[in-house]
């Protein structure tokens, strides 16, 4: 069954600083992966997706993710962080043909000035 | 272009009674799907609609139903409300499954029973 894994569930970062937050799934196959951004007190919102095709996936925001198929990881990245970046991050996995999305669990992250 | 809306945003239940949360999508999508988002354990899938007339469960279903009301509308029901149903709910829709499946998520509705 299709799993996702975030690692850490809280993130700080200076202003300026990289952003990387992990994920990793299980899968027998290379699924479809996305990354959604949830502001506070808002829905969420696509920031990049991975299909099929290039692994360096670029999204909205500078943000940016690579699919590793050797590692099962699709770690998100920025390569300077902004006060407004800060927000709960999910990964999510969809296996082929399937509708059903399965979410991490979040990683949320704080900007420091 | 409103996307999904999703009506209350807001509710407070008594234990016991019953309610439905409405949620409408304006982008012709196929696909629609209810969330439940709950601290520390991410958005977990109670009930979706991969076309207008089918519904399938999620991950946990219990204590929910559905109705696909035509491809623009898909209603969550709660027939007799329980404290563990208190959580922030999410409808979203997507054009289909597979890799067309980026799915658009509403504002969300929190409720919260008494």
């Amino acid at each position: 069954a299709q799993s996702v894994t975030q690692l850490g569930s809280h993130v700080s970062v200076s202003e300026g600083a990289l952003v990387l937050l992990r994920c990793n799934y299980s899968s027998s196959v290379p699924p479809y992966l996305f990354w959604y951004v949830q502001y506070p007190n808002q829905g969420l919102q696509l920031l990049l997706k991975y299909t099929t095709g290039a692994t360096l996936v670029k999204g909205i925001n500078g943000f940016e993710a690579e699919f590793k198929k050797s590692e099962t990881s699709f770690h998100l990245t920025k390569p300077s962080a902004h006060m407004s970046d800060a927000a709960e991050y999910f990964c999510a996995g969809l296996g082929a043909g399937s509708y059903q999305l399965t979410f991490g669990k979040g990683t949320k992250l704080s900007v420091i000035p | 272009n409103a996307g999904v809306t999703q009506t209350p945003k807001f509710q407070v239940l008594k234990t016991g009674q019953s309610m439905t949360l409405q949620c409408a999508q304006d982008m012709n999508h196929n696909s629609m799907y209810w969330y439940r988002q709950d601290p520390g354990m991410g958005l977990r899938l109670i009930y979706y609609s991969a076309s207008e007339g089918t519904t399938d469960k999620g991950e946990v279903p219990n204590g929910y139903n559905v109705s696909r009301l035509n491809k623009r509308e898909f209603s969550l029901r709660l027939e007799s409300a329980a404290p563990s149903q208190t959580s922030v709910y999410f409808c979203a829709s997507s054009e289909m499954g597979g890799v067309y499946n980026e799915q658009f998520f509403g504002p969300g509705t929190r409720l919260t029973v008494l």
